[in-house]
């Protein structure tokens, strides 16, 4: 079957920096993607790997390993506007997406 | 950038009435058009895909009959919740991409949804 793992909620301090890790499982492949929610508002794009390796975009970069199933978001130098639910999701080989559950970040001052 | 919005924001009704929701791609033409469900603290659940001038692929679970889709042109997609219950209670995003295969998905601001 087809699955995403990454962790339910994680803490961090404003200004340091933080690692979230997801984990696929999927029918085919054709690239991971990673969203930011807010409450009550919709996903909004942070990235897109197809090819293993990182990509840096300002203070957020996602990386990627096909081999592994494995891609992790990093976000650097925390803002308590950061606090949001992080969503990974992988496309398979019908270029559906394939949704994690979301990773609650919480900032702390 | 792809801009997609959804009408309305928010709606309340009562149970047994159908209730209507529309997404929008404002500046781009959207082949396919996805309409999900989210209920609080969890992901996105997929309902349904739809491509203009076809039927709607509704996911394993989701009664086709209960939840009407219609993508009648290239900019418009409308949910209906028919006969809604309290159970329906939820938020509701739609996102749009511009072809088909790779495109990054471009999400409308959500719908919630309470049924009395």
């Amino acid at each position: 079957g087809q699955n995403i793992d990454q962790p339910t909620e994680m803490t961090a301090t404003e200004g340091a920096i933080v690692q979230i890790n997801c984990t696929y499982q999927t029918s085919g492949f054709n690239g991971l993607f990673w969203y930011q929610q807010h409450a009550g508002e919709a996903p909004t794009f942070l990235s897109y790997n197809v090819l293993d390796g990182l990509e840096e975009k300002g203070r957020f970069s996602s990386f990627l390993s096909r081999s592994k199933g494995y891609s992790y978001l990093l976000l650097k130098e925390l803002q308590m506007k950061d606090s949001a639910s992080y969503l990974c999701a992988a496309m398979d080989s019908n270029y559906q997406l394939i949704w994690g559950a979301g990773t609650k970040l919480i900032i702390k001052p | 950038g792809a801009v997609v919005s959804q009408h309305p924001s928010w709606v309340i009704c009562k149970s047994g009435t159908s209730v209507k929701i529309e997404c929008r791609s404002l500046d781009f033409q959207a082949t396919t058009m996805f309409w999900y469900r989210q209920f609080p603290k969890q992901s996105l659940m997929l309902m349904a895909t739809s491509n203009e001038g076809s039927k709607a692929t509704y996911e394993q679970g989701v009664e086709k009959d209960k939840f009407l889709i219609n993508h009648a042109s290239l900019t418009l997609s409308t949910l209906t919740v028919t006969s809604a219950h309290p159970e329906d209670s939820s938020f509701y995003i739609c996102s749009a991409t511009p072809g088909q295969g790779y495109n990054e998905q471009f999400f409308g601001p959500g719908t919630r949804l309470t049924v009395l």
